[in-house]
């Protein structure tokens, strides 16, 4: 069972949709991150929250907005998708966001741009 | 040069091998090294973290060789359920959590 709790499971989305992916952790951690990763490739990562502020920005296109509500929640805001963007879209938390803590995934949405 | 490097595999061996997969980064200011195992199509669940002093966990050894910038994972009595691709993660340092994730070793237990 995994501790970071991600939701949707699965998602299909048109280019012009707007939809939003979930993430909540309840161990306490105060960094919380998202990552993308295609099939047969490791995990990249997208965007890093420390203390619920943004101090990581991989040079994701705009059409991804991340938002944390609170330190438990990790949003990630999705608009005018393209095909290529269809990947596995994995959250993570670790105990704080400036040290060498391992991170924890929760299980990903899978997402398919049409 | 890739920041972490892995021998893709695949690692065909039946139950009961021994099997050793190795590592190696290229920043020598990375401080803390992970093993994870990711099974296909689900997420990567840390296996153990790696020390300089070297750790075991049941079947599992990790160790670190900073000078040669080399990690190394020994599974011994390989079973059927741990056929899964391991990823050998750094973290890159300079003050943020930031994980850098080689492509992965893929194990596959036959019986």
């Amino acid at each position: 069972d995994t501790e970071v709790t991600q939701t949707p499971k699965h998602l299909v989305m048109g280019m012009t949709n707007k939809k939003s992916l979930k993430c909540e952790q309840h161990m306490g951690h105060r960094a919380m991150y998202w990552y993308k990763q295609k099939a047969k490739k490791p995990p990249e990562l997208m965007f890093v929250y420390s203390y619920e502020k943004l101090s990581i920005n991989e040079s994701v296109p705009s059409r991804f907005s991340p938002e944390c509500p609170n330190s438990s929640l990790l949003n990630l805001h999705l608009h005018a998708l393209q095909p290529e963007d269809s990947a596995l879209y994995l959250c993570a938390s670790s105990q704080e966001g400036d040290g060498d803590q391992p991170q924890h995934f929760g299980d990903g949405t899978r997402l398919s741009i049409l | 040069r890739k920041e972490v490097e892995q021998d893709p595999g695949p690692f065909n061996v039946p139950e009961g091998a021994t099997v050793a997969f190795n590592c190696t980064y290229s920043n020598s200011a990375s401080q803390s090294f992970f093993w994870y195992r990711q099974d296909c199509r689900k997420e990567p669940k840390l296996l153990m973290s790696v020390y300089s002093s070297g750790n075991e966990d049941g079947r599992f050894t990790a160790q670190l060789n900073r000078a040669s910038q080399y990690i190394s994972l020994l599974i011994r009595d390989s079973k059927l359920s741990d056929s899964a691709t391991y990823l050998c993660v750094v973290n890159r340092g300079g003050g943020y959590n930031k994980l850098i994730f080689g492509a992965g070793t893929r194990l596959a237990v036959h019986p």
